[in-house]
């Protein structure tokens, strides 16, 4: 059975912090896709990457950057000079390639709060 | 915008009644899954369907049912309501039904028991 684990459940930093959302998977399959959405006060989640278990370059887009590491099964997504648009939940997701449905498997989500 | 688009964003009613959900999937998308948000139980997914035919359950109550229509769009429908059904209903599409697609997410529609 897949599971995510965002042990994190509440930071609190002030603005232009560098902060790290950490994000622990399980997964039993050999091809997998990992996820980070973001849902901010107004309620919609907000996609902001996918990754997929060949791929453990890490990413870099703006501000955001992400690091995969399948020797440890984790997946961390760092905002650099954070910014009080950042306050938000991250959520870190997980879709396994074989079976036949492509569900999300949530995190509990981390409540970022980034203070002026 | 996700180009998601759920109705009604709000909703509130009581015990005992039956309620109907819409999602519209983006343009092109086939998947519709539908997901549920609560402070306990977290995001959990409800049921997938993939141009017309249902392709995966999740945690769905069976006073929950679904379908997803010929122009693709989908209806999420809650029967029997109890107050442990208030929460954040996700509805979400995505081109294919293969877990290497991203799912796009619509603003939810948040409803309230009373």
């Amino acid at each position: 059975a897949q599971k995510v684990t965002q042990a994190q459940t509440e930071i609190s930093v002030v603005e232009k912090e560098d902060v790290t959302l950490d994000c622990v998977y399980e997964t039993r399959d050999t091809t997998y896709y990992l996820f980070w959405y973001k849902q901010p006060p107004s309620g919609e989640l907000v996609f902001l990457i996918r990754r997929n278990s060949f791929d453990e370059q890490n990413e870099i887009s703006g501000r955001y950057s992400w690091n995969f590491q399948k020797s440890t099964s984790s997946f961390n997504f760092t905002i650099t000079a954070s910014q009080v648009v950042d306050s938000a939940v991250y959520f870190c997701a997980l879709s396994e390639a074989s079976g036949a449905n492509s569900k999300l498997t949530f995190g509990k989500g981390i409540t970022l709060s980034v203070r002026p | 915008d996700s180009g998601v688009t759920q109705t009604p964003k709000h909703l509130i009613t009581a015990t005992g009644q039956r309620v109907t959900l819409r999602c519209s999937p983006r343009s092109g998308d086939l998947s519709v899954y539908w997901y549920q948000q609560s402070l306990d139980q977290g995001l959990q997914f409800l049921i997938q369907y993939y141009n017309g035919e249902e392709r995966a359950k999740g945690n769905i109550l069976e006073r929950f049912s679904a379908q997803q229509f010929p122009d693709l769009h989908s209806e999420l429908n809650l029967s029997s309501l109890e107050l442990g059904d208030s929460a954040l209903y996700f509805c979400a599409s995505s081109v294919g039904d293969r877990g290497l697609e991203t799912q796009y997410f619509g603003p939810g529609t948040r409803l309230l028991v009373l």
